[in-house]
């Protein structure tokens, strides 16, 4: 399975932007690029996805190396409810079925 | 956006009982529903697919005789944890895209299992 490495733990202040990487260096063509995070207790939320060209939403940006071996999810402005585990996934296409193959993600700390 | 339900959120089962979790995509058809299992500090890790009208498919090493999945309609999907052990405990969470080829799943709120 494509697997993704991010660090274990990130702290950032509220109101200043976060950079969270990701490594994904066995990525294949198709495979989509995606954020979920999650919070204590709760199912994992969608944030963002993309291919190969950044990608801007309401929630985040995500910024993809042109290698596609990389990419970051950015926080323009954190809040303390932005504190939460945040994954990065490769959709993978597995014997025909699109599949998201989860990481260990990054802990997420916001202080006031 | 979508919504998907999961109940009950919480159980606890006697050892050697079968306890089992509906989840439901409440505003739209779901032929397809994914189930995690996550311990305690550590991330999903993908079970099953549930496809409506046909057999589950399980990822490697999850016994399908264990953990029986029915996907009966297109907005109910079941799992049950057959003679549950205390090793079993965890925390069971579903997803569905809203199509087949939607980029987004959503995702249950979850399903916390306790086997004393």
């Amino acid at each position: 399975d494509a697997k993704t490495t991010q660090p274990n733990s990130m702290e950032s202040n509220e109101e200043e932007p976060v950079h969270l990487p990701c490594n994904h260096s066995t990525i294949s063509g198709t495979d989509y690029i995606h954020w979920y995070r999650q919070l204590p207790s709760q199912g994992p939320e969608y944030v963002i996805h993309g291919l190969t060209s950044n990608v801007n939403n309401r929630m985040a940006s995500l910024a993809i190396a042109e290698d596609r071996k990389s990419s970051t999810l950015i926080l323009h402005r954190a809040t303390l409810r932005d504190a939460a585990v945040y994954y990065c996934i490769l959709r993978v296409l597995i014997q025909g079925a699109q599949k998201l193959v989860f990481g260990q993600g990054t802990r997420l700390t916001i202080n006031p | 956006g979508a919504v998907v339900s999961q109940h009950p959120s919480w159980v606890i089962c006697k050892s050697g009982t079968s306890v089992k979790i509906e989840c439901r995509s409440l505003d739209f058809q779901a032929t397809t529903m994914f189930w995690y299992r996550q311990f305690p500090k550590q991330s999903l890790m993908l079970m099953a697919t549930s496809n409506e009208g046909s057999k589950a498919t399980y990822e490697q090493g999850v016994e399908k005789d264990k953990f029986l999945i029915n996907h009966a309609s297109l907005t109910l999907s079941t799992l049950t944890v057959t003679s549950a052990h205390p090793e079993d405990s965890s925390f069971y969470i579903c997803s569905a895209p809203r199509h087949h080829q939607s980029y987004e799943q959503y995702f249950g709120p979850g399903t916390r299992l306790t086997v004393t």
